[in-house]
């Protein structure tokens, strides 16, 4: 069965540094997404970035990057330039071939000022 | 804003009662998917419709049914109320497959006495 494990429950950083959220799944899908989802306190679900599997490239969206490794199952999440707005619960995600998602228990980040 | 709407913000009920949830999507969204965050399990995926059709289920109890309408708006049904179904309830919808970006609603709390 698909998982996905977040072995860190919370993290902080310094503001203006950078930080990476790790996010490891296990599955059989040749062919899949994965997604980073940020909740902040207001409890919105916000998409971050998306990877899709059959792209060598690591996705990137302004000061959010990816560093996929399709071999080791490894999909972190790298924030530069840590703003204070960047504080919230982040989720990693795959999206299996029948669209189902499976969601991992989260990241809470803290960002220190 | 995320241009998905979901009523009512919050409910307090008691067990062995059933509730609905109500949700629409953005215009022209014709996916809409159903998720439960709770504290002990995360966010749990629960069910996919499609343009009327139910597409992919996920990790919901017999208890819970759902459906969506020709207007494209869907609604979860709850009953036989437990302690346990008290969670933050999501909609989120998509153009077509779950690669493509979902948007969030503010969520449903449900509170069960």
């Amino acid at each position: 069965a698909q998982t996905v494990t977040q072995s860190q429950p919370e993290m902080s950083v310094q503001e203006a540094e950078t930080v990476t959220l790790s996010c490891t799944y296990d599955t059989s899908e040749s062919d899949y997404y994965l997604f980073w989802y940020k909740q902040p306190p207001s409890r919105q679900m916000i998409l971050v970035i998306r990877q899709e599997a059959y792209k060598q490239q690591n996705a990137t969206e302004n000061r959010f990057s990816v560093n996929f490794q399709k071999a080791a199952k490894s999909f972190s999440l790298k924030i530069s330039d840590s703003q204070l707005g960047d504080a919230a619960m982040y989720f990693c995600a795959y999206r299996m071939r029948d669209d189902k998602i499976i969601f991992g228990k989260g990241t809470r980040l803290h960002i220190l000022p | 804003d995320s241009g998905v709407t979901q009523t009512p913000k919050h409910l307090i009920t008691a067990t062995g009662q059933r509730v609905t949830l109500r949700c629409s999507p953005r215009s022209g969204d014709l996916s809409v998917y159903w998720y439960q965050q709770s504290l002990d399990q995360g966010l749990q995926f629960l069910i996919q419709y499609y343009n009327g059709e139910e597409r992919a289920k996920g990790n919901i109890l017999e208890r819970f049914s759902a459906q969506q309408f020709p207007d494209l708006h869907s609604e979860l049904n709850l009953s036989s109320l437990e302690l346990g179904d008290s969670a933050l309830y999501f909609c989120a919808s998509s153009v077509d497959r779950a690669y493509n970006e979902q948007f969030f609603g503010p969520g449903t709390r449900l509170t069960v006495l």
